[in-house]
């Protein structure tokens, strides 16, 4: 079964740093682009950004909102997509969702992850 | 970055409609288009990838056309379980989803 599942979440303070994990099972990993995208309480989709796959050099872009604080990398050896927050403010609360890349759709979604930044 | 603005934002309808939402791009994306649908409480789920190619397991009630800058999203006969939240989506770096349309009873 195609599967991701991502962990990682949890309540952090305005300023601290979490840092989530996304395990994939029954595709080739290291094939695809992998995403993050977040969706705050009761608002919309929120794309963070991507990895590209070691074709493409394990290339990395963000959203302009993160850029800066947030850093994306994989581990194609354990099949794991890893999103690194630093800096984080109130409004980076939100539920991040790991995200499969197929030709510019996003096929496949965890079942997302709860991070709450507050004091 | 290309900007997204989908229309509705909400709306009512009945078991058995025909449904139709837009999109609009800021900037001609050919048929780099997606759409998502997301149930409260549950991550989104592709529906339409390049405009109007139907996922696999998608009910074929589903279609979507479209190119350029506008593009819409149908549903033929509106069913239960399809009450949901709907998202396109382009297919570019620095994606910005639509802002949604909530499709209610």
């Amino acid at each position: 079964e195609v599967q991701l599942v991502e962990s990682g979440g949890g309540l952090v303070q305005p300023g601290g740093s979490l840092r989530l994990s996304c395990a994939a099972s029954g595709f080739t990993f290291s094939d695809h682009y992998m995403d993050w995208v977040r969706q705050a309480p009761g608002k919309g989709l929120e794309w963070v950004g991507q990895i590209r796959n070691e074709v493409n050099r394990y290339t990395t872009e963000y959203a302009a909102s993160v850029k800066g604080r947030f850093t994306i990398s994989r581990d194609d050896s354990k099949n794991s997509l890893y999103l690194q927050m630093n800096s984080l403010k109130t409004e980076d609360t939100a539920v991040y969702y790991c995200v499969r890349g197929t030709y510019g759709a996003f096929d496949i979604w965890g079942q997302g992850t709860m991070v709450t930044v507050s004091s | 970055d290309i900007q997204m603005t989908q229309s509705p934002s909400s709306l009512s309808a009945s078991v058995g409609d025909r449904v139709t939402i837009t999109c609009r791009a800021s900037q001609s994306i050919s048929n780099y288009l997606n759409w998502y649908q997301q149930k409260p409480g549950k991550a989104p789920k592709l529906l339409i990838y390049a405009a109007s190619s139907l996922q696999t397991g998608v009910p074929s009630r589903f279609s979507g056309s479209g190119s350029g800058t506008d593009f819409t999203l149908t549903i033929s006969s509106l069913q239960p379980e399809d009450f949901a939240t709907y998202y396109c989506q382009p297919s570019y770096t620095t994606v910005t989803f639509g802002g949604g349309t909530k499709v209610e009873i």
